[in-house]
């Protein structure tokens, strides 16, 4: 089984990017498609994209496709999400999460969620 | 896309009383292997969601076998046969049949 530790809370003004990564401790990493999603304060789940470091290239929502860039680093057992020109509305709790390794199922393994803070 | 709906927004249920969640999906998610790619979450406060429920009925194992799952094609229900303290929530419904994977609104459960 994976555990995904995820880095701190950021504050960031507009227009500047993040990074948020995700590190995978136990499990084959390889395997496992990281996905990232967020969720706004009071408000639902939105899918972002996934990379499955085997595979090595990412996915994203048609939302983000211009602005998001997922990679993965398998010496450090690391996923990154960089989001980029953030505005107010980029403000939530980031979360990775994967599926069981070789599937494209539910979300069993969550990280503990990284919030972003875009403010002035 | 899949769209995903819940009702109600939220529920006020009593300890002990069953708490039922419904869930809807724009289009069928009953794949080829009779298998529905549906699963059901719990969000408690400030932590991640947890899986409870997935293939719309199985249960993970260590959840209470007060949740329960039933439902296919485009309908589906989440029950809690008898409302614990520890049941107040968010629960998300969430297709994985098509991609991208998308997500009910959730529905508040609470105690009243």
């Amino acid at each position: 089984q994976v555990q995904l530790l995820q880095s701190g809370a950021e504050v960031k003004e507009p227009g500047s990017s993040v990074k948020v990564s995700c590190r995978a401790s136990g499990g084959t990493f390889r395997l496992y498609a990281i996905t990232w999603l967020r969720q706004a304060p009071g408000q639902g789940l939105e899918w972002m994209g996934n990379i499955i470091p085997i595979v090595g290239t990412a996915t994203y929502a048609k939302k983000f496709q211009d602005r998001v860039t997922i990679h993965a680093e398998e010496s450090t057992r690391s996923v990154y999400l960089e989001l980029d020109s953030l505005r107010f509305e980029d403000t939530a709790v980031y979360y990775c999460a994967s599926p069981p390794p070789d599937s494209s199922g539910p979300f069993d393994y969550w990280g503990q969620g990284t919030l972003i803070t875009v403010t002035s | 896309d899949i769209v995903m709906t819940q009702s109600p927004d939220s529920l006020g249920v009593s300890l002990g009383e069953r708490a039922t969640i419904n869930c809807k999906s724009s289009q069928s998610v009953l794949h080829s292997s009779r298998n529905d790619y549906l699963a059901w979450y719990q969000q408690k406060p400030g932590q991640p969601p947890k899986l409870l429920i997935y293939w719309a009925s199985a249960r993970v194992s260590g959840v209470p076998d007060r949740f329960s799952g039933s439902g296919s094609g485009t309908d589906f229900t989440l029950t809690i046969s008898s409302l614990q303290a520890e049941d107040v929530a968010v629960y998300y419904c969430q297709q994985y049949y098509s991609h991208p994977p998308s997500f009910g609104p959730g529905t508040k459960v609470d105690i009243k």
